[in-house]
């Protein structure tokens, strides 16, 4: 089976500083970890995603994030916010062997200017 | 990327009817996909349409309820059938190539509402 917890419902941060968005997940086999971004009254945007090779994933819009495999986490990071970015972010998962997608509950950033 | 679209982008419906969401892709996909999201929750994978064949669907999600087609590569429908205020809810549409590795890209999304 696969899962993923994202812990928090909301982060809160000021305009300019950095932002972490946590997720952990919960496979068996090799996990590939996906982060999108929700607008409100929009679908789902893709941003970015960890197959394999380097632990640190950089995409879209100057977000990137860091597979932990010990830790079993894929955390959303960007070192600058912008108010831009306040959204609904959702991390998922895909166990190697499924076809299917697993997303956590999702974590709405907002962001003040 | 595939560029998707849906139609209707929301809808409003009455109590025991049955409305059809449609899904078209810019070019031919492999895997297309049925989610919903409830009001203030996350995804929930309803179904896989497969081409040429019946839908696989999730735990929890019946043809009679949410049948689907998909006579090609680039269409697929979803009707949400005897509609119940329980229903109201954000239906999309995602495609990807199948690989384990592979990205899914999603519609605009359906917002429906049930009176």
């Amino acid at each position: 089976a696969q899962s993923v917890a994202q812990p928090e419902d909301q982060v809160n941060v000021a305009e300019g500083n950095p932002l972490t968005v946590k997720c952990t997940y919960s496979v068996s086999g090799n996990p590939y970890l996906f982060w999108y971004v929700q607008y409100p009254n929009r679908g789902l945007q893709f941003l970015l995603k960890y197959i394999t090779g380097d632990n640190l994933v950089k995409g879209s819009y100057g977000f990137e994030a860091e597979f932990n495999k010990s830790q079993t986490s894929f955390h959303l990071k960007k070192p600058s916010a912008l108010v831009s970015d306040s959204a609904l972010y959702f991390c998922a998962v895909r166990d190697s062997g499924y076809s299917t997608l697993t997303f956590g509950k999702g974590t709405m950033l907002l962001v003040s200017p | 990327s595939a560029v998707i679209s849906q139609k209707p982008s929301r809808d409003i419906c009455q109590r025991g009817t049955s409305l059809t969401i449609q899904c078209q892709v810019d070019s031919q996909v492999t895997m297309m996909f049925w989610y919903r999201q409830q009001p203030g929750q996350s995804l929930t994978l309803i179904a896989t349409a497969n081409q040429g064949s019946e839908a696989t669907y999730e735990s929890g999600f019946v043809i009679d309820k949410f049948p689907i087609s998909r006579p090609n590569l680039t269409f697929s429908t979803l009707t949400v059938s005897n509609m119940s205020p329980e229903d109201s809810s954000i239906y999309l549409c995602s495609v990807g190539t199948g690989g384990e590795g592979d990205t899914q890209y999603f519609g605009p999304g359906t917002r429906l509402t049930v009176l």
